[in-house]
């Protein structure tokens, strides 16, 4: 079992759809989460940190569940400019600083 | 304010050479990261670095060496090529391991033919 899970995806939704992307990871010792947005193989960069109690940027919004070990993250009105690839990444004490990332989800989004 | 660079950002080589991918950053950040991405895997951890003389193995090192002499470089160097390291290669930095972002580098293609 990996130890970051992502839907596979490719989600294709159209211009101002809502969209939900659901991440799972299996070290619950894990301590720090984040979603990171990778541009057409270009680097990764951090699109948001998740708190526990949630937290919103504009119309994106992350969940964290410590319970269920599972991470999301919606987008409401989707913009042509959300398409990308958005990646579920982890990290805690007991990794040794490392990110752990899942293998990230596509979003196209189509006029 | 250059942030974090690697050099080449392309690269062809052959099989058994040897080659060397650089990472430079500017923020004087403690920790710096080696990944690979490959389709089907996703981001893979090759060595990282929490200071200056201090590494340490990811999820992958196998055929790689690493350095880290000064604090702002951290280069990679695969020792004799293989078809496998075919990939995208990128460098990270950050200052704190667990709390902060790690600020990604812009990759460097490699091609081993």
């Amino acid at each position: 079992r990996k130890e970051v899970e992502q839907d596979p995806g490719p989600f294709n939704v159209p211009e101002g759809a809502t969209v939900a992307f659901n991440c799972t990871y299996s070290n619950s010792a894990s301590q720090s989460f984040f979603w990171y947005r990778q541009d057409c193989r270009k680097e990764p960069k951090l699109l948001m940190s998740v708190y526990s109690s949630g937290n919103e940027d504009g119309r994106f919004t992350a969940q964290l569940n410590r319970a269920s070990q599972y991470i999301s993250l919606l987008i409401r009105d989707s913009k042509l400019s959300d398409s990308a690839t958005y990646l579920c990444v982890v990290t805690g004490y007991n990794q040794g600083g490392k990110l752990i990332f899942g293998q990230g989800t596509e979003l196209s989004v189509k006029p | 304010d250059a942030g974090i660079t690697q050099s080449p950002r392309y690269k062809i080589t052959e099989t058994g050479r040897q080659v060397t991918l650089m990472c430079h950053q500017t923020w004087s950040h403690s920790y710096m990261f080696w990944y690979r991405q490959d389709l089907g895997h996703g981001l893979r951890l090759i060595y990282y670095s929490a200071a200056a003389d201090i590494t340490d193995k990811g999820e992958v090192p196998d055929g790689y060496v690493v350095s880290r002499s000064k604090t702002e470089n951290f280069p990679l160097t695969l020792e004799s090529a293989t078809r496998s390291q075919t990939s995208v290669y990128f460098c990270a930095s950050t200052q704190a391991a667990f709390q902060e972002t790690q600020y990604f580098g812009p990759g460097t293609r490699l091609l081993v033919l």
